[in-house]
């Protein structure tokens, strides 16, 4: 089946740090990747999105190419700031085997110092 | 242009008694999802409406678990004999299919469900 496996959190860092969350996939089919983001207090949002090999998705700083040589999709800001505090979900979905379901990964909370 | 609403925000019921979720969609979407969101399970999918079609509710957990979308609207959510272990924040989102893969899924804020 579908799976997603996320960087295990939870992640602080200092205003300005560079970011990684590593995201990797299990898929056996082609999905399309996402990342989505919970504010405190918040619903989920779409951060940003992949339909295909080699896409990179991008959004307010954040950047993500979909790699299916190494089946990852890892997140990455160069400059975080306090704002970017939340919890960030992986996930992919994949019409071929399970429809337009978003199978997610754990999550990993972000904590940005000023 | 509104979101996707869900209501009650909050539930707290007794174990054993029946509860009902509601999801308003954003208007034109045609796809519905309910997943769930607990701690030691993360987000999990429980049920998909897709236009007339029948849904897929190969994520329910239980056969306690129920849902119905009317008017290809309106969905609701019904767990009945709630249990503790169904505790957890109930969440719905709704897409407009097209014939594209990765059609963007627009949660609502959620249903926080606590079952004493």
């Amino acid at each position: 089946g579908n799976s997603v496996t996320q960087m295990e959190g939870p992640v602080t860092l200092s205003e300005e740090a560079f970011l990684t969350i590593n995201c990797t996939y299990t898929a056996t089919g082609y999905p399309s990747l996402f990342w989505y983001v919970q504010y405190p207090g918040e619903g989920l949002q779409l951060l940003l999105k992949a339909t295909k090999a080699d896409d990179k998705g991008s959004n307010k700083g954040f950047e993500a190419t979909y790699r299916k040589e190494t089946t990852s999709f890892h997140l990455e800001k160069g400059s975080v700031q306090v704002s970017d505090s939340a919890v960030y979900f992986c996930a992919l979905s994949d019409q071929e085997t399970s429809g337009s379901r978003l199978t997610f990964g754990e999550g990993t909370q972000l904590t940005v110092n000023p | 242009g509104a979101g996707v609403s869900q209501s009650p925000s909050n539930k707290v019921t007794e174990k054993g008694k029946d509860v009902e979720l509601r999801c308003d969609p954003i208007s034109g979407h045609t796809a519905l999802y309910w997943y769930r969101q607990s701690l030691g399970q993360g987000l999990e999918f429980l049920i998909y409406f897709q236009g007339n079609s029948a849904p897929d509710k190969s994520g329910l957990p239980s056969d306690r678990f129920s849902a119905e979308r009317t008017g290809g609207s309106v969905s609701t959510l019904t767990i009945q004999r709630t249990q503790q272990e169904d505790s957890a924040v109930y969440l719905c989102a709704s897409s407009s299919i097209r014939d594209s893969l990765g059609e963007t899924q627009y949660f609502g804020p959620g249903t926080r469900l606590l079952v004493l």
